[in-house]
């Protein structure tokens, strides 16, 4: 089963807006990490954020962790068309192995 | 190699044959990852190997799902008596140490059952 469930399931912006996409979990966890994918094909690592940390900026990311909800958000800021992707967030659970969630399908339109 | 290598990038194979899927990690890498993506869903986690060891198989869909990994290195996961709804894209991970770091993908092999 799936430990991690992104919300929502599909996202449509302008480019220049932001967009936030959510995740929750079920189990307790080491860390959550944000990936990002073209095309169905490889995923591309964007953000690592350990149980001990509650906000993390990369660029135009901002990650949060909130571990008392179980959940995390993935802010991306000033959209471009190029955002356009896949976004899963993943956690490491006690038993190491890394999870993945269904995903947000993000749509940037220029 | 600077990257998870998969091969093949596409198969396709009849009904009942059995196909074997190849994943070369980054070298160094300890923990290595596979998945199996169907259209347009999330990432169905089937196996991990620490070392040359699979703690966990129970991601493994059917004892159909075989998986190896020799030397701390290549990857083969095979498939046997293929059936139609184990189309999908299978996707490999490594992974410096179990969890704790980033995973790097390869590209995936998209296997068509005919």
């Amino acid at each position: 089963s799936q430990q991690g469930e992104e919300d929502p399931q599909a996202l449509s912006i302008q480019e220049g807006e932001n967009a936030t996409m959510n995740c929750s979990y079920k189990t307790s966890i080491n860390n959550l990490q944000w990936y990002r994918q073209n095309s169905g094909r490889g995923l591309v690592h964007l953000i690592l954020i350990r149980s001990n940390e509650r906000e993390k900026h990369s660029g135009r990311l901002r990650v949060t962790l909130d571990t008392s909800k179980k959940s995390s958000s993935l802010l991306i800021t000033a959209s471009r068309a190029a955002d356009t992707a896949s976004y899963f967030c993943a956690t490491d659970n006690a038993g190491n192995m890394l999870t993945f969630g269904g995903g947000t399908r993000l749509m940037v339109k220029p | 190699g600077a990257g998870v290598s998969q091969s093949p990038s596409n198969k396709v194979t009849e009904k009942g044959k059995d196909v074997e899927l190849r994943c070369d990690p980054i070298s160094g890498h300890t923990a290595l990852y596979w998945y199996r993506q169907r259209l347009g869903q999330g990432l169905e986690f089937l196996i991990y190997f620490q070392g040359n060891s699979a703690p966990d198989k129970s991601g493994l869909p059917s004892d159909r799902f075989s998986a190896e990994r020799t030397g701390e290195s290549v990857s083969t996961l095979t498939i046997q008596r293929t059936q139609q709804e184990d189309s999908a894209v299978y996707l490999c991970a490594s992974s410096f140490f179990y969890g704790n770091t980033e995973a790097f993908f390869g590209q995936g092999t998209r296997l068509t059952v005919v």
